[in-house]
């Protein structure tokens, strides 16, 4: 199957620095990558999707300037949160969509722990 | 977002035996399902895209049937091994988005 690589897969870092986390799609080129973020036991909740060559579309409730989102390839898509906070602090997991089929399924990183200290 | 529930939250099985759990959603402007499921420290991996009501998919022992009138999805696990142990994800695809469930994690014991 199709591969996606996330990178760092675990990060801690001091309240107001920014981190910046990296999605590839290593093996097909990916128009479309999607964030996503869970809290403890709570579902994988959308934050943005992000296209190549455009401004990534966010979620309602997401902030544009504080998770920033390039998308500057068919094979790169970078989330970087900036000025950090603890109440970041989460699972961060991007994902891929293969092809132009709109419903098909997606091919996920393996997924970035943030520790906001 | 839709609300897409999963039941139950976790479930524990002992090797051997078949097991099924459930996910449910708006049963209206249905576009299709997605089941994923997702191993401790790996990405979630798809197992089916479901998109006409009544569908049947499989592969291998774990299978998956679809009723979109009145929202809900069965996945099934017969004759469940040890390396069945993972939490599985259903996912509510609609307005180009997919809304997740919070899954089901399955433990299957030796």
């Amino acid at each position: 199957g199709a591969v996606v690589s996330q990178h760092p897969s675990r990060v801690i870092c001091k309240s107001g620095t920014s981190v910046k986390i990296e999605c590839r799609s290593l093996d097909f080129q990916a128009t479309t990558m999607f964030w996503y973020r869970q809290f403890p036991k709570q579902s994988l909740m959308l934050m943005a999707t992000s296209n190549e060559g455009s401004k990534a579309t966010y979620e309602q409730g997401v902030e544009k300037d504080k998770f920033l989102i390039n998308h500057a390839s068919l094979t790169l898509s970078t989330l970087t949160v900036t000025s950090a906070h603890p109440e970041d602090s989460s699972f961060y997991i991007c994902s891929a969509r293969r092809g132009v089929e709109n419903t098909g399924e997606l091919f996920f990183g393996e997924g970035s722990r943030l520790t906001v200290l | 977002i839709l609300n897409v529930e999963q039941s139950p939250q976790s479930l524990h099985v002992q090797e051997g035996d078949s097991t099924n759990f459930t996910c449910s959603f708006p049963s209206s402007n249905f576009y299709a399902l997605h089941w994923y499921r997702w191993e401790t420290a790996k990405s979630p991996e798809a197992l089916f895209v479901m998109t006409l009501n009544g569908d049947e998919k499989k592969k291998g022992r774990i299978s998956a049937t679809l009723n979109t009138k009145e929202g809900y999805s069965y996945l099934y696990i017969k004759g469940s091994q040890p390396e069945d142990s993972a939490t599985y994800l259903c996912a509510l695809f609609n307005d180009y988005k997919l809304s997740f469930g919070a899954g089901t994690t399955v433990t299957v014991r030796a």
